[in-house]
């Protein structure tokens, strides 16, 4: 079984703070994948890295793929309350015609103002 | 379009019960997936089916099973509920189950407690 870990568990900061969240695994992955997710519902796709080295920007929002494909880093800045929830990185380590997510543990984000 | 949808979204079973998740999804979608999400744990997968008639083992399948009869279903079927099956239980599905460049899309989720 394949294990991502993701760190700080827990972080709360207050409106305009920067921050960022780590996620980290022992096995190499074939493209990852970051998630919000707010009470009582479903994850949302955020965005998908594939190459090692990979940036991509969305607003506020910057992700990175590690150069070894086994880790990846969410940068917010100047963090708003709207970011407020449960971040969740996802690893596909595809072994064949399909390919399976594991989830790292998350981490949960409250910005207040 | 509704995306993917769930019912029912809270249910009380008593230990021993059986019950089915229901899953739907009117995206044409090829792949769909079980997760069960745990305080901690993150989201772990279940089973999957990469179109009608074909399903696989995820990560913790056991005391779950599953059939994909169409392309638009995907139920859940508890046999016989355990308090360990306590969770909430997301489906999901995407246009192809051969990589994840493809977005997954999540329903709303099924509040599950086994007593």
């Amino acid at each position: 079984t394949q294990l991502l870990e993701q760190s700080p568990q827990f972080l709360s900061i207050q409106e305009g703070e920067n921050l960022t969240v780590y996620c980290n695994s022992s096995s190499v992955f074939s493209s990852l994948q970051w998630y919000r997710q707010e009470p009582g519902e479903g994850p949302v796709l955020l965005v998908t890295v594939v190459t090692g080295g990979e940036v991509k920007k969305l607003k506020r929002l910057t992700f990175q793929f590690g150069d070894a494909r086994k880790d990846s880093s969410l940068h917010i800045t100047a963090a708003q309350p709207g970011d407020t929830g449960l971040y969740l990185c996802a690893g596909d380590y595809g072994t064949g015609t399909a390919s399976k997510l594991t989830f790292g543990t998350g981490t949960r984000l409250q910005v207040t103002l | 379009n509704a995306g993917v949808t769930q019912t029912p979204k809270f249910q009380v079973l008593k230990t021993g019960q059986s019950m089915t998740l229901q899953c739907a999804q009117d995206m044409n979608h090829e792949y769909m997936s079980w997760y069960r999400q745990d305080p901690g744990m993150g989201l772990r997968l279940i089973h999957y089916s990469v179109g009608a008639g074909i399903t696989d083992q995820g990560e913790v399948p056991n005391g779950y099973n599953v059939s994909r009869s169409t392309t638009e279903d995907f139920p859940l079927r508890l046999l016989s509920a355990a308090p360990s099956q306590t969770s909430v239980y997301f489906c999901a599905s995407s246009y192809s189950g051969i990589t994840f460049t493809d977005t997954q899309y999540f329903g709303p989720g099924t509040r599950l407690t086994v007593l």
